[in-house]
C-alpha cells in the first residue's frame, strides 16, 4: 500500500499568516498520463471531508484562491496563503492511483 | 444538487452483522463507481471499498476483505454495506463517497454524506 505521511501533525497559526502543509508519499503518485493523483481534503469538525484541491493545482468548485499546492512524484505541499478563521480542521492528502486509496494522517490546523 | 445519505448504523455486538445504505440523488448514479470510506473515533480516514458503476467489480481494504461486502441497487439509486462478523476496530463512521469522474481510481472524492455511526462493542 502507498503510505502518505503528512507533517507538521498540528499547526497553529496567526490570523493572516500562510501555512503550510508537506505530503510525502511512499510511491510516485505521477501517472504515465502526466497527471499527479494527489488531492487534499479539509475536515471541519463535525462534518465529512470537503474537497480543496485535485490533481495538483486545480481548486474544486468554490475554494478560495487562498488555497494551492504544489509537487510532484513523491512530495507535495498545500499552502495556504492568508489563513482565517473558517480554515480551522484537519487537513488530509489522499492518493488514488491505486487500490487501496490511502490517507495521509491528517495536520491539523488552528488559530493562534 | 449531489445528496448522499448514509443510513443503517448503530450499536451491535461483536461478531454480528449490519448492513449499511446510502441514498443518493442529484447524480446520475448508475453511471458513477462509488466508495465507503470510515473514520474511527478521533482518528484518520480509511478507504474501506469500492464498488464499479454496474456492479460487477468490487475492491476491498485487507482490514474488511471476507468480512464486508459491497453491493448497489442502481434502481433504487442506492449503495450499500453489508458489514458481517463486526470487530471492536470496525467501530467508526462510515461515509459514502462519490468520485468527482465517476471512475473508482483516478478521481479524487468530490461528495461525501454525512456518514453513520457504527459501534461494535459488547
Amino acid at each position: 500500500d502507498i503510505v502518505l505521511t503528512q507533517t507538521p501533525l498540528s499547526l497553529s497559526v496567526t490570523a493572516g499568516q500562510p501555512a503550510s502543509i508537506s505530503c510525502k508519499s511512499s510511491q510516485s503518485l505521477l501517472h504515465s498520463d502526466g497527471k499527479n493523483y494527489l488531492y487534499w481534503y479539509l475536515q471541519k469538525p463535525g462534518q465529512p471531508p470537503q474537497l480543496l484541491i485535485a490533481d495538483v493545482s486545480n481548486r474544486f468548485s468554490g475554494v478560495s484562491d487562498r488555497f494551492s499546492d504544489s509537487g510532484s512524484g513523491t512530495d507535495f505541499t498545500l499552502k495556504i496563503s492568508r489563513v482565517e478563521a473558517e480554515d480551522v480542521g484537519v487537513y488530509y492528502c489522499m492518493q488514488s492511483i491505486q487500490l487501496p486509496h490511502t490517507f495521509g494522517q491528517g495536520t491539523k490546523l488552528e488559530i493562534k | 444538487q449531489v445528496h448522499l445519505v448514509e443510513s443503517g448504523g448503530g450499536v451491535v455486538q461483536p461478531g454480528r452483522s449490519l448492513r449499511l445504505s446510502c441514498a443518493a440523488s442529484g447524480l446520475v448514479f448508475s453511471t458513477y463507481d462509488m466508495h465507503w470510506v470510515r473514520q474511527a473515533p478521533g482518528k484518520g480516514l480509511e478507504w474501506v471499498a469500492a464498488i464499479r458503476f454496474d456492479g460487477k467489480n468490487k475492491f476491498y481494504a485487507d482490514s474488511v476483505k471476507g468480512r464486508f461486502t459491497v453491493s448497489r441497487d442502481n434502481s433504487m439509486n442506492t449503495l450499500h454495506l453489508q458489514m458481517n462478523s463486526l470487530r471492536a476496530e470496525d467501530t467508526a463512521v462510515y461515509y459514502c463517497a462519490r468520485p468527482e469522474r465517476g471512475t473508482y481510481r483516478y478521481s479524487p472524492f468530490d461528495f461525501w454524506g454525512q456518514g453513520t455511526m457504527v459501534t461494535v462493542s459488547s
